[in-house]
């Protein structure tokens, strides 16, 4: 069972674009909500995080919006830059456990 | 460099060997988590350490698993008679809190021919 749901799979964006790459959870218990940017041959890297307890944060060009009501949450890059072009995972925990559950990524490539 | 760090980068090896790999966390983090990823998928947990405690374990951590945090820094996950389906990124994350920010290493990547 696929607590976290991801979508697109894939996602190509002009430069000074917005990417938006979706998630949905089911696990209700889940109460922390991580996004995750991954280089290949590399680690992934915490871009930003966020708690139930509001319905966005921003760092930068990185924005999450959550919504409760509706299991789901997202990721905004604003402007999006070459160098943005990555894999990106989100991720979330809680519910008695420590462990992250991520979905499955999304590959953004941005064109120039 | 302060982040997590993890030795080798790299190993291939035959089945049947056995593996071991290491994982520094960041130095005041006292939980530790090991993970693996395959291609094109997200990582997988596999354990959880709090200080020298194994707290928690993947399904996916088979008896020929093992992992340690002998005195709550370093850790080893150790993996014996490799399999070829054992072949993908071992990731090490450590944190300062349970429900909190977990930093990732640069990934053991493990190919069992």
């Amino acid at each position: 069972q696929q607590q976290v749901k991801q979508s697109p799979q894939s996602l190509i964006v002009q430069k000074g674009g917005i990417s938006i790459i979706n998630c949905a959870y089911e696990n209700t218990a889940f109460d922390y909500f991580p996004w995750y940017q991954q280089f290949p041959g590399k680690g992934p890297a915490l871009l930003i995080a966020i708690r139930p307890d509001v319905s966005e944060k921003k760092e930068g060009r990185f924005t999450i919006s959550f919504n409760k009501s509706a299991k789901q949450f997202s990721l905004h890059i604003m402007d999006s830059q070459p160098g943005d072009s990555a894999t990106y995972f989100c991720a979330a925990n809680g519910a008695g456990s420590y462990q992250l559950t991520f979905g499955k990524g999304t590959k953004l490539s941005v064109i120039p | 460099d302060t982040g997590v760090s993890q030795d080798p980068r790299h190993k291939i090896t035959k089945r049947g060997q056995n593996v071991t790999f290491r994982c520094d966390p960041i130095s005041e983090h006292n939980r530790l988590y090991w993970y693996r990823q395959t291609l094109g998928q997200g990582p997988e947990f596999l354990t959880y350490f709090q200080n020298e405690a194994q707290l928690e374990k993947s399904r996916l951590l088979s008896d020929r698993f093992s992992a340690e945090r002998p005195k709550g820094s370093f850790s080893t996950l150790e993996i014996q008679r490799t399999e070829q389906g054992d072949s993908a990124m071992y990731l090490c994350a450590s944190s300062s809190r349970g429900y909190g920010d977990q930093y990732f290493g640069p990934g053991t990547r493990l190919l069992v021919l």
